[in-house]
């Protein structure tokens, strides 16, 4: 079946540093994967979205990376902030139904000033 | 842009009450909006693709009966949890979707949390 991992252990840096956040996928190819941010108590946040003959995306201090051969997409926050704390997480389409996302438990993130 | 808002944000009820949940997106039309529960420290679980004018879609293992959805217009969806029970205190989160090419993003309200006494 299809499914996504993403780093299980909360990441802990440091002001300033780049964070870097990794989703995997197997069995299947996904067209695209989006990625979000949740704060606790909140909805899901839409930040980007990557297509799969895009092998970057960028909007501000983020970054985006799909790699199809590794079936990886990297996550990147350059210049992190404490207020860029969360969890993030990576959501392909669905193969049956693309109107459908595929979720994972993320990967919390936490800038220490 | 796309932003989707959810009524109320939280709602506090005894057992065997039923609770309306409202999701509305305010600067796009949305044909197909989506219901999610999330527990504590768990994944967004789906629990049914809600498509204007016509009947939702459940995932499997979830109630119709107990969770009524209604998608009367392009911008607004209710979930109404009829009989509440303890059990079904969560954080309830709806997500409107917006076609791109060949793209589907899904952006989110705020969440509606419900505790069932």
């Amino acid at each position: 079946s299809q499914k996504i991992e993403q780093n299980s252990e909360a990441l802990n840096i440091q002001e300033g540093k780049t964070a870097t956040l990794t989703c995997n996928y197997t069995n299947y190819s996904p067209a695209y994967l989006q990625w979000y941010r949740q704060d606790p108590g909140r909805g899901p946040v839409f930040l980007l979205l990557i297509r799969e003959n895009e092998k970057e995306k960028r909007k501000e201090r983020l970054k985006v990376t799909f790699d199809t051969t590794l079936k990886q997409s990297l996550f990147h926050i350059t210049a992190s902030q404490p207020a860029d704390s969360a969890t993030y997480l990576c959501a392909p389409p669905n193969a049956g139904n693309n109107r459908k996302l595929i979720w994972g438990l993320g990967t919390s993130l936490a800038v220490n000033p | 842009g796309a932003v989707v808002s959810q009524h109320p944000s939280w709602v506090i009820c005894k057992s065997g009450t039923s609770v309306k949940i409202e999701c509305r997106s305010l600067d796009f039309q949305a044909t197909t909006m989506f219901w999610y529960r999330q527990f504590p420290k768990q994944s967004l679980m789906l629990m049914a693709t809600s498509n204007e004018g016509s009947k939702a879609t459940y995932e499997q293992g979830v109630e119709k009966d107990k969770f009524l959805i209604n998608h009367a217009s392009l911008t607004l969806s209710t979930l109404t949890v009829t009989s509440a029970h303890p059990e079904d205190s969560s954080f309830y989160i709806c997500s409107a979707r917006a076609t791109g090419f060949m793209t589907d993003t899904q952006y989110f309200g705020p969440g509606t949390r419900l505790t069932v006494l």
